[in-house]
């Protein structure tokens, strides 16, 4: 079984440049988060979708990240402009509607360095 | 006051020793709790779930206790290859999950 593809794997920008990462989930999994996870941190929740609807964006620094899910499946975060707080790691999960975190699986994630 | 508390640690045990991690969370309501696993620059993976009764896997044993808010994970007779940070993770309803800070172990020959 394929599991979760993110890309690109690393990204350094200068302060105020855009960004996006890609996550492709896991065959029919409905759920698709999106974490940040800071060094010597855990990973904070950005944003979750249930097939491509939100269900939970609160933590989402809504004036300059965005995410989207297109038809269900694969999704993008972006950031614009970027601010040297968001050097972290994004990390891509998916697991199928009914599992939740019992079955959460991860991506490689992308590790962002903002210059 | 954070929804999911760790002691950060790092936790420095010899091979062989017996060590245990605990994990706070703020709200009542949470429904699922689970631990798990990060190794140094990779990503999370379930280690083990926690249920009600309890969890024992192999060495792992996990507990949970509603009335004060705390889970736990104890590890027997220590591997130099449980040298990782450990995250406890709560669900609420609408399977929203809450990562803790996580908790680093090294284990020594």
């Amino acid at each position: 079984e394929a599991g979760v593809a993110q890309s690109p794997r690393y990204k350094i920008i200068e302060k105020r440049q855009s960004v996006a990462f890609w996550c492709n989930p896991i065959s029919g999994h409905a759920t698709l988060y999106w974490y940040q996870q800071i060094l010597g941190q855990g990973p904070k929740l950005l944003i979750q979708f249930q097939n491509n609807g939100v269900v939970d964006d609160s933590q989402l620094p809504k004036d300059r990240f965005s995410a989207e899910r297109l038809k269900g499946v694969d999704s993008t975060l972006k950031i614009q402009p970027a601010k040297l707080e968001d050097s972290a790691v994004y990390l891509c999960a998916s697991s199928l509607e009914s599992t939740g975190a019992e079955k959460l699986f991860f991506g490689s994630g992308t590790q962002l360095s903002v210059l | 006051r954070k929804e999911v508390e760790q002691d950060p640690g790092p936790f420095n045990v010899p091979e062989g020793a017996t060590v245990a991690f605990n994990c706070t969370y703020s709200n009542s309501a949470s429904q699922s709790f689970f631990w798990y696993r990060q190794d140094c620059r990779k990503e999370p993976k379930l280690l083990m779930s926690v249920y009600s009764s309890g969890n024992e896997d192999g060495r792992f044993t996990a507990q949970l206790n509603r009335a004060s808010q705390y889970i736990s994970l104890l590890i027997r007779d220590s591997k130099l290859s449980d040298s990782a940070t450990y995250l406890c993770v709560v669900e609420t309803g609408g399977f929203k999950t809450i990562f803790g800070a996580g908790t680093r172990l090294f284990v020594k020959a």
